[in-house]
């Protein structure tokens, strides 16, 4: 079946670092791939996600390619803030599937 | 007001106990999904509905029920609870099949002993 591997947490930057939260997958067919981040005490939310090979997703300053040689879709993000800290999930979704969640990654932001 | 709603947010119970976790939607979304979280293995799918009449199994359902109740309520019990049961529970819904967008509650936390 399908599957998703992230890059073991916790990850703990100091405040204005460079974010690199690495996800690879297996899947079926040609998946989107996304990214959910889940705040602390909240459930998870779309951040992010890419529909087709090359394409890159971006919000909140994140950002991720889809490439599809690779089968990865890294999170990046130039200069992280407090407020990022959370845990994020990398997930790739068939249509008339269900979708994958990875492990998740916790991140920590030091002001 | 949360458009994806659960109650309760945290639980207690003990070993052999009946438990309902409810979820309520305002979204007017057909799809509506429970997962459960667990530290280390991200969501795993429990039970799915695309409407009133269509239930699914997702991929760990031995030791849950579901009943939707209508369009906007999708009910989890857990018939005789388990320490195992301990975890995070998540409701979610979604539009269709095409998106892909889930759009999730904050979660029931539930403690077995």
């Amino acid at each position: 079946g399908d599957s998703v591997t992230q890059m073991e947490g916790p990850v703990t930057l100091s405040e204005e670092a460079f974010l690199t939260i690495n996800c690879t997958y297996t899947a079926t067919g040609y998946p989107s791939l996304f990214w959910y981040v889940q705040y602390p005490g909240e459930g998870l939310q779309l951040l992010l996600k890419a529909t087709k090979a090359d394409d890159k997703g971006s919000n909140k300053g994140f950002e991720a390619t889809y490439r599809k040689e690779t089968t990865s879709f890294h999170l990046e993000k130039g200069s992280v803030q407090v407020s990022d800290s959370a845990v994020y999930f990398c997930a790739p979704y068939n249509y008339g599937q269900n979708f994958v969640f990875g492990p998740g990654t916790r991140l920590s932001v030091l002001p | 007001d949360a458009d994806v709603t659960q109650t309760p947010r945290n639980r207690i119970t003990k070993t052999g106990k009946r438990i309902m976790l409810e979820c309520s939607q305002t979204k007017g979304h057909d799809r509506m999904y429970w997962y459960r979280q667990d530290p280390g293995l991200g969501l795993r799918l429990i039970y799915y509905s695309f409407d009133v009449k269509d239930i699914n199994k997702g991929e760990i359902s031995d030791g849950y029920s579901v009943s939707r109740q209508a369009q906007a309520k999708f009910s989890l019990s857990l018939e005789s609870a388990i320490p195992n049961q301990t975890a995070l529970y998540f409701c979610a819904t979604s539009v269709t099949a095409n998106t892909g967008e889930l759009f999730f509650g904050e979660g029931s936390r539930l403690t077995v002993l």
